[in-house]
């Protein structure tokens, strides 16, 4: 079945200890971002990767970090979690650009105290 | 002003009912429209998208642009309790900036 599978699903973590939510896609598309959802928000991309060792920042990209090593794996990385990153997180790939429509993954709730 | 305006809701209509979700939009740049629906607990998933000014039809679903009032519409034609959920605008500006509206929730009782 193709996804996007993000680990974990629910995240309860303290301030200041280093996290990473993982994401994978088995489609072998190109395209891959991250977005977190905030009630009064809406959707806000982080961090996005149009290839293999190429990102880019989004909107909002501060205290976050993304690595893009293999063409399948997405992971986002909070060196030092602050409870104003408290959010619902998903990640979401393309074949080639936002343009083609994004499969997005079940989502990463992250709570940081 | 925000680049993207779409009601919250939430929006309640009877089954079997015609549901008109909609956005505004302020900057001309962009130039791909989609419409994503997002269940409880879920990720968004892709309903339509188009990139020019007209109606498009999928099923029971019509996506409408008007590029000159900078108006995007969705219709959902007999609408079903199945259609629950909330439903999110996204512009396309460029390769890869997609701005996404807030999103309308809808009900649909029985």
């Amino acid at each position: 079945e193709a996804q996007v599978t993000q680990n974990p699903r629910y995240l309860i973590t303290v301030t200041g200890k280093k996290l990473t939510v993982t994401c994978s896609q088995n489609m072998n598309h190109e395209y891959m971002s991250w977005y977190r959802q905030d009630p009064g928000l809406g959707l806000r991309q982080i961090y996005y990767s149009m290839n293999v060792e190429v990102t880019d920042k989004g909107d909002v990209p501060e205290g976050y970090k993304v690595s893009r090593k293999e063409k399948r794996n997405f992971p986002l990385i909070l060196e030092s979690p602050s409870p104003n990153q408290t959010s619902l997180y998903f990640c979401a790939s393309s074949p080639n650009g936002a343009g083609y429509g994004y499969t997005f993954g079940s989502g990463t709730r992250l709570t940081v105290v | 002003q925000k680049e993207v305006e779409q009601d919250p809701g939430p929006l309640s209509v009877p089954e079997g009912a015609i549901v008109s979700l909609n956005c505004t939009y302020s900057n001309s740049a962009f130039q791909y429209f989609m419409w994503y629906r997002q269940y409880s607990r879920k990720g968004p998933e892709l309903l339509m998208y188009t990139y020019s000014s007209g109606n498009k039809e999928d099923g029971r679903f019509t996506a409408q642009v008007d590029k000159s009032s900078k108006y995007i519409s969705l219709f959902i034609r007999d609408s079903q309790p199945s259609d629950s959920a909330t439903y999110l605008c996204a512009l396309l500006s460029g390769y890869s900036t997609l701005t996404f509206g807030k999103g309308t929730m809808l009900l649909v009782s029985p």
